[in-house]
């Protein structure tokens, strides 16, 4: 399968701990993307990362890529109860037609 | 605010019966646009690219004969769900890229949910 592997299938927290996801696939990448979703809602870009790059940061978010190993990490720091939500990281191979991972369920419990 | 608009949000339809979904860039054109579909608690499946001008494609597996989408102008495509069926509740996704820009920025409908009665 071409789709991104991700673990931990579901994820539960206290708030103001950290979350991590991880994210591995098979197929050679342009980019790798991770988004939310809020139940029954759209998706939100969080990030993306090259096939070049290693880390990026944005805000309480650190994303990291290793194309050797082909596997990506979510990293969520300060967890706070809004961050509640599924997590999906999604492989663009190209033409920015994604293929999404079956995504990680994130439960910040007050 | 949104960039790229599905219409509409929810719809209800009786089996057997077809059903039209739209997506729309509002502040650009895009010539490619994908359709996504999620079954609940599952990840999104790409369901076809939708290319202006011209026919879709398909991706193994999907009706092309029971999902028609059509792409008739830069800033629009539809999903039409014909004769649709209960197994075909789903959450319909739709994504659009700007025509032209080289960066790789994607834009997300906020999706449309379907049932089928």
């Amino acid at each position: 399968s071409q789709q991104g592997e991700e673990d931990p299938q579901a994820l539960s927290i206290q708030e103001g701990e950290n979350a991590t996801m991880n994210c591995s696939y098979k197929t050679s990448i342009n980019n790798l993307q991770w988004y939310r979703q809020n139940s029954g809602r759209g998706l939100v870009h969080l990030i993306l990362i090259r096939s070049n790059e290693r880390e990026k940061h944005s805000g309480r978010l650190r994303v990291t890529l290793d194309t050797s190993k082909k596997s990506s990490s979510l990293l969520i720091t300060a967890s706070r109860a809004a961050d509640t939500a599924s997590y999906f990281c999604a492989l663009d191979q190209g033409a920015q037609k994604l293929v999404f991972g079956q995504g990680t369920r994130l439960t910040i419990n007050p | 605010g949104a960039v790229v608009s599905q219409h509409p949000s929810w719809v209800i339809c009786k089996s057997g019966t077809s059903v039209k979904i739209e997506c729309r860039s509002l502040d650009f054109q895009a010539t490619t646009m994908f359709w996504y579909r999620q079954f609940p608690k599952q990840s999104l499946m790409l369901m076809a690219t939708s290319n202006e001008g011209s026919k879709a494609t398909y991706e193994q597996g999907v009706e092309k004969d029971k999902f028609l989408i059509n792409h008739a102008s830069l800033t629009l495509s539809t999903l039409t769900v014909t004769s649709a069926h209960p197994e075909d509740s789903s959450f319909y996704i739709c994504s659009a890229t700007p025509t032209g820009f080289s960066g790789n920025t994607i834009y997300f409908g906020e999706g449309s949910w379907l049932t089928v009665v």
